[in-house]
């Protein structure tokens, strides 16, 4: 059984550019979460999805938007990159409140 | 708000038991979290406690919770070298449950 998955691994993105990252979820999971984990720190909500919907969101501008597929997989889209959005970025996937995992991530810098 | 705080550091020798703690600030938090993060990869879901729960065990790890003081702990026994990561600490708040973390606590285990 698969767990999360996420690609790519590794990116390089020049500032004011957009970026998409991708996450599969594990075998089951419908819920998605998304995280940005800047170094040193913790993990950072972005938002959720749940049926194809963002459910709730962090404090995060809208540059930072998401999709959910019908297969329960998602993405990340980042618009006008900064620098300071060079991080790396989590997904976690979820089925019962409780138990949420989390993918290898994707490493994003902005240069 | 949420807020989730944790020692940055803690060192012990191989064999001794590791006690990593963690305070958080939301009273109606429904589960708490242990994470484990080893360099350049994603997050391990160690063990999590609901939060009606005092006490989980779960072979070498036992989780505490002071619900009161709103202190949770994670506690190590017979501490391996490859025990040594950031672990992290979070909480999950709301009916969707978002979930926070802290800021980690690296753990250095000595041979």
């Amino acid at each position: 059984d698969a767990g999360v998955t996420q690609s790519p691994t590794h990116l390089i993105k020049t500032r004011g550019q957009q970026v998409t990252l991708r996450c599969s979820p594990k075998s089951g999971h419908d819920t998605v979460s998304w995280y940005q984990q800047a170094l040193g720190q913790g993990p950072q909500f972005i938002f959720q999805y749940y049926e194809e919907e963002e459910r709730q969101r962090g404090n995060f501008p809208d540059r930072f938007s998401g999709h959910q597929f019908p297969n329960y997989s998602s993405e990340l889209n980042v618009n006008a990159l900064l620098l300071g959005d060079s991080a790396l970025y989590l997904c976690a996937s979820s089925l019962r409140v409780g138990e949420q995992y989390f993918g290898p991530g994707t490493r994003l810098t902005v240069t | 708000g949420e807020d989730v705080e944790q020692s940055l550091f803690l060192s012990v020798r191989e064999g001794d038991s590791s006690v990593i703690n963690c305070t958080y600030t939301d009273s109606s938090s429904t589960y708490l979290y242990w994470y484990k993060q080893e360099p350049g990869a994603g997050l391990q879901l160690l063990t999590y406690i609901f939060s009606n729960m005092d006490m989980k065990q779960d072979q070498r790890l036992t989780v505490l919770l002071n619900k009161k003081d709103k202190h949770l702990s994670l506690r190590i026994a017979d501490t391996q070298t490859g025990d040594s990561a950031i672990y992290f600490c979070a909480e999950a708040t709301g009916g969707y449950q978002k979930v926070t973390f802290g800021t980690g606590t690296k753990l250095q285990v000595i041979p």
